[in-house]
Formats: structure tokens, C-alpha cells, sequence
């Protein structure tokens, strides 16, 4: 089965910079990467997330870039803000025309800002 | 729509009693999920229902544990009898159904389950 591998598992930043946090998948028939970002004593939300026919995306501060051949995708979070300090799990799913794939999860990413 | 519902949002129980965690999904999603969180072990999913049939249960720990999806409104996650190990924070997710370009899964605010 698949398996994601996520680093770092902790992450502080000075308000204003960037994080970057990134994963790696082990199955190349995964076509599909979201993010969750979770804030403490919250359910996952999703927060965007690529599919494989694209390299890259962006929504606003936040982007992720996929690369197949390696089979690494990372999160990228610009100019960051106390409201960004949660935990963020990356996740990898084969979705396939007759059905939604179940997620595998990464161990979650703790990112805290500083001020 | 309110989301995904479920109960108790708290559960403190007894190392073997049989403990009943309840979710209802979003309504119009044919994927249901239930998801185990601990600090140990992380985000782990436990089995997945398609249509109200059981996909993968894989990743249900033991035979203590069951669920079921009586109708496409109510699935239900059972212990029985609880450990102390089973102390975690129990999540459902729904997702919308075949066909749909989105496949983000919407959790449930979760049931923290602890065993005495």
C-alpha cells in the first residue's frame, strides 16, 4: 500500500518568512495530494491540494508543487502569520474514475510562528 | 447543511465496556470515513463505506472493533470491550460522491475517547 513520509515534524518560523514543509510518496500510481492544516483541539480542514497533471498550484500565501519523477510534493506557506501556527498533514490518493480512494496520511507537520 | 455530526463529543468509559461512537455525514456524500487520532500513531484510518458498504476495513485494529453503515444518514463505531489503548480521538469524514472532480474529505469534529 501507499506510504507518505513527512518532514520536518516540527517547524518554527519568524512571523513574516516562509515555511516549507514536504513529503514523499512511495506508490506512483497516486494521482492525487491534499493538505490539511489542523489547529489544536480542531478537526483536518482541507487547505488545497494538486492533482497530478499539474506541477504546481497557488491560493494566495499558500502553494504546492508536485514532482512525480521523485515523487515529492511540499507545501509552501509565504509571508507567515500567527494564525498559521497548527499541525499540517500532507495525504496521497490513487482517485480513479470509478471511485474516491481512501487517503494515506503523512505524521503531521507542527508549525508554529513566532512573533 | 451543518456538516458532519457526531456523538458524544466526549466519552469517558471504563477499561471493558463497550463504547458506541455515532456519526451522521453531510448529506448527498456516498463516502464515509472513520479515522483514529493519537500522538503516537498520528491520522489513521480505520475503514471506509461507499454507498453504505464497508470498502476497507484494514485498518481496524482488532476484533473488538466494528462499524456499520445502516443507511446513507448514520454509521456507527463500536468497541467492545474497551482497552485503555483505545483512549484517542475517534474522527468521520464524508466526501462527495462518484464522478465528482473534488474529493476533499470533510471531518466531523471528532469524539475524544478516553478508557480508564
Amino acid at each position: 500500500g501507499e506510504n507518505v513520509e513527512q518532514h520536518p515534524s516540527t517547524l518554527s518560523v519568524q512571523e513574516g518568512d516562509s515555511a516549507v514543509i514536504k513529503c514523499t510518496y512511495s506508490d506512483s500510481a497516486s494521482n492525487y495530494f491534499p493538505w490539511y492544516k489542523q489547529e489544536l483541539g480542531k478537526r483536518p480542514q482541507l487547505i488545497i491540494d494538486i492533482r497530478s497533471n499539474v506541477g504546481e498550484k497557488k491560493d494566495q500565501r499558500i502553494a504546492v508543487t508536485l514532482n512525480k519523477t521523485a515523487k515529492h510534493f511540499s507545501l509552501h506557506i509565504t509571508e507567515t502569520q500567527p494564525e498559521d501556527s497548527a499541525v499540517y498533514f500532507c495525504a496521497a490518493s490513487m482517485v480513479e474514475n470509478f471511485g474516491n480512494e481512501k487517503l494515506t496520511f503523512g505524521t503531521g507537520t507542527r508549525l508554529t510562528i513566532i512573533p | 447543511d451543518a456538516g458532519v455530526i457526531q456523538s458524544p463529543r466526549h466519552e469517558v468509559t471504563e477499561m471493558g465496556q463497550e463504547v458506541t461512537l455515532r456519526c451522521k455525514p453531510i448529506s448527498g456524500h456516498d463516502y464515509l470515513f472513520w479515522y483514529r487520532q493519537t500522538m503516537m500513531r498520528g491520522l489513521e484510518l480505520l475503514i471506509y463505506f461507499n454507498n453504505n458498504v464497508p470498502i476497507d476495513d484494514s485498518g481496524m485494529p482488532e476484533d473488538r472493533f466494528s462499524a456499520k453503515m445502516p443507511n446513507a444518514s448514520f454509521s456507527t463505531l463500536k468497541i467492545q470491550p474497551s482497552e485503555p489503548r483505545d483512549s484517542a480521538v475517534y474522527f468521520c469524514a464524508s466526501s462527495l460522491p462518484l464522478g465528482s472532480s473534488y474529493n476533499e474529505q470533510f471531518f466531523g469534529p471528532g469524539t475524544r475517547l478516553t478508557v480508564l
